[in-house]
């Protein structure tokens, strides 16, 4: 088992620019969901996902999209990046049927846009 | 809506000693789960120990346990027997147990520094 896989590790984006962060598992998780960590904090929602095709936002979804068109992929884009985006990215996924199993989390994207 | 507070931005222990860390919470899930997480300098999250609400008695695992008391809102982590390798930030996380949502809310984090 890979766990939960991130890519890239490291990027930097110019104010303006789009991209994705993508975000793997191979548990067959059906909750998948994105934190930023911004430093000195605790991880907040961004966006989650409870199964294929379902999708909601959390506490600080502005400028970011998800989608989920499969069990395995949740990934996150930046629509215009914009420098208050510069975070530490971390996408993490769990079994929805019992809120006691943990979540695991991928290594983390850590951006920058300058 | 969840909310938790850890009030410790930082702590020091001897090499050897216990150390607790604090852990506050609100919420109005009747049934919640509380977790423990271990961020070392490499960035990433480890899951330590998870305790439910209708637990009756405290999760332990290896040299970590969780102080539970519901009356008073709050899940601290003790570490037992410290060890240099325990310097990181401990963050304290809720989730609600009968909704579909799942997410984790966290607190601000605990930066522990282990001294030989």
């Amino acid at each position: 088992n890979a766990g939960v896989t991130q890519t890239p590790k490291f990027q930097v984006l110019k104010t303006g620019q789009s991209m994705t962060l993508q975000c793997a598992q191979d548990m067959n998780h059906e909750y998948m969901s994105w934190y930023r960590q911004d430093p000195g904090m605790g991880l907040r929602l961004i966006h989650y996902s409870v199964g294929a095709g379902i999708t909601d936002q959390g506490e600080v979804p502005n400028g970011y999209n998800v989608s989920r068109s499969t069990t395995e992929d949740f990934p996150l884009r930046l629509l215009s990046a914009a420098p208050s985006q510069t975070s530490v990215y971390f996408c993490a996924s769990s079994y929805v049927s019992d809120g006691s199993q943990e979540q695991y989390f991928g290594p983390g994207t850590r951006l920058t846009v300058t | 809506a969840q909310k938790i507070t850890q009030t410790q931005p930082g702590m020091f222990v001897q090499e050897k000693e216990a150390v607790t860390l604090d852990c506050t919470y609100d919420t109005s899930d009747p049934s919640y789960g509380l977790f423990w997480y271990k961020q070392p300098s490499s960035g990433e999250m480890i899951f330590l120990i998870y305790q439910g609400s209708y637990d009756q008695q405290n999760a332990t695992e290896g040299r970590y346990s969780l102080n539970f008391q519901k009356a008073r809102k709050s899940a601290n982590l003790v570490i037992s027997a410290s060890q240099l390798g325990d310097s990181a930030m401990y963050f304290c996380a809720m989730r609600a147990r009968d909704t579909g949502r799942r997410a984790l809310t966290f607190g601000s984090g605990t930066r522990l520094q282990v001294q030989p």
